[in-house]
């Protein structure tokens, strides 16, 4: 079985400070990771995903499989950077393309 | 290149009808999802169709189904519809191949009464 937990449901930082957005997940096989972002009012869309292994937006994060975790860092919070966050997770052994979601986490930066 | 394009945008239905819902993937995509997402259960995967066959299946029940046509559009349907069918229904089309980025519609907001 595929599992994603994202532990906060709310973040709340300060403009300019770090950012952390934790995951864990688990499963069996080879997984593939991502972030998706929504800002208010706009779809689902994806952010980064650990294969590209690139930053997008400031936006790093490092697939860890000895700890499951897949966290979202950024070294400086933006006021842009509001929005909820979903990581996912997708199995790349017989999974065609089902992503598992975690429940989410709402990031807040207030200035 | 136009995104993923989801009909209708809102719906309100009553208890024990059925919807049917469209989606029209990004030319060339030919892998369509479904995702429901609720406040209470979050993103939960549905189906996935890819060359008008269904590829893989989430854990909802029967009254959930549906089937992609030869120009990659989907439709899904619910029949008997409940209180808790309730949700946002996501649609999202990316290229074949697993490794494909996918792209998500705006969804359509399905209330029942």
């Amino acid at each position: 079985a595929q599992r994603v937990t994202q532990p906060e449901k709310l973040l709340s930082v300060f403009k300019g400070a770090p950012v952390e957005l934790k995951c864990n997940y688990s499963y069996s096989g080879s997984p593939e990771l991502f972030w998706y972002v929504q800002y208010s009012r706009q779809r689902l869309q994806l952010l980064l995903r650990h294969i590209s292994r690139e930053s997008i937006k400031g936006f790093t994060a490092d697939l860890n499989k000895g700890e499951t975790s897949f966290h979202l860092k950024k070294p400086f919070a933006q006021e842009e950077d509001s929005a909820m966050y979903y990581c996912a997770l997708k199995g790349l052994t017989g999974g065609g393309n089902k992503l598992t979601f975690g429940t989410g986490t709402q990031l807040k930066v207030e200035l | 290149k136009a995104g993923v394009t989801q009909t209708p945008r809102y719906l309100i239905k009553t208890r024990g009808q059925q919807v049917t819902l469209s989606c029209s993937p990004i030319s060339g995509h030919r892998s369509v999802s479904w995702y429901q997402q609720t406040p209470g259960q979050g993103l939960q995967f549905l189906f996935e169709y890819f060359s008008e066959t269904q590829r893989n299946k989430g854990n909802f029940p029967g009254r959930f189904s549906g089937r992609q046509f030869s120009n990659s559009r989907s439709e899904m349907n619910v029949s008997t519809l409940e209180l808790g069918d309730s949700a946002l229904y996501l649609c999202a089309s990316s290229l074949a191949g697993i490794l494909n980025e996918q792209y998500f519609g705006p969804g359509t907001r399905l209330t029942v009464t």
